[in-house]
């Protein structure tokens, strides 16, 4: 099993829609968390981190269930913008401070 | 602030040849990391250095990589010799210890034929 696992996707969604992605990672002891835009044949740039008790930062959410070790990003009222990879990041605890990263979940919004 | 500077930006080199990436991290950040992008393996660290002191270089694939970091605000990563099989987006990012946002810079397009 892969550390941080996502859908690769792709999600095809119209302008307007609300979609939602979910991240699975393996290891228990992981403390934080995190999701991460790229942009075509860009770098990618923090979206936002995820904390225990969900935060929201306008139209986007962000959930993390530590009981069955998955995290996920709520897209609400989609732009054309919005489409992009997002992947999710999952940093350890102790010795092992890596960032983990999934291999990204492609998002395409339609006009 | 310019980011994380990489370069070159895309290179194109025949398989068996030195590659030299290179890399400015943002100024006062004290973490590097060195990343290979693929699509059929993602985002994968080769090599971190906090206070210019490499920590973690377990991702590094085989002896033909090896990275340095001379000083606070320069990093390379060597690939000799090359093969087709390095081919990838190299990122270069940087941070302050202790926060959690990395800062990439644009990457440098590899093709090794």
């Amino acid at each position: 099993r892969k550390e941080v696992e996502q859908d690769p996707g792709p999600f095809n969604v119209p302008e307007g829609a609300t979609v939602a992605f979910n991240c699975t990672y393996s290891n228990s002891a992981s403390q934080s968390f995190f999701w991460y835009r790229q942009d075509c044949r860009k770098e990618p740039k923090l979206l936002m981190s995820v904390y225990s008790s969900g935060n929201e930062d306008g139209r986007f959410t962000a959930q993390l269930n530590r009981a069955s070790q998955y995290i996920s990003l709520l897209i609400r009222d989609s732009k054309l913008s919005d489409s992009a990879t997002y992947l999710c990041v999952v940093k350890g605890a102790g010795n092992n401070r890596k960032l983990i990263w999934g291999l990204g979940t492609s998002l395409a919004v339609n006009p | 602030d310019a980011g994380v500077i990489q370069s070159p930006r895309h290179e194109v080199t025949e398989m068996g040849q030195e590659v030299t990436l290179r890399c400015k991290p943002i100024s006062g950040h004290n973490s590097l990391f060195w990343y290979r992008q693929t699509m059929m393996r993602g985002l994968e660290l080769l090599i971190y250095f906090n206070n210019n002191v490499p920590i973690d270089d377990s991702g590094m694939p085989e002896d033909r990589f090896s990275a340095k970091m001379p000083n606070a605000s320069f990093s390379t990563l060597k690939i000799q010799p090359s093969e087709p099989r390095d081919s990838a987006v190299y990122f270069c990012a940087s941070s302050l210890t202790g926060t959690t946002e990395a800062f990439f810079g644009q990457g440098t397009r590899l093709t090794v034929v």
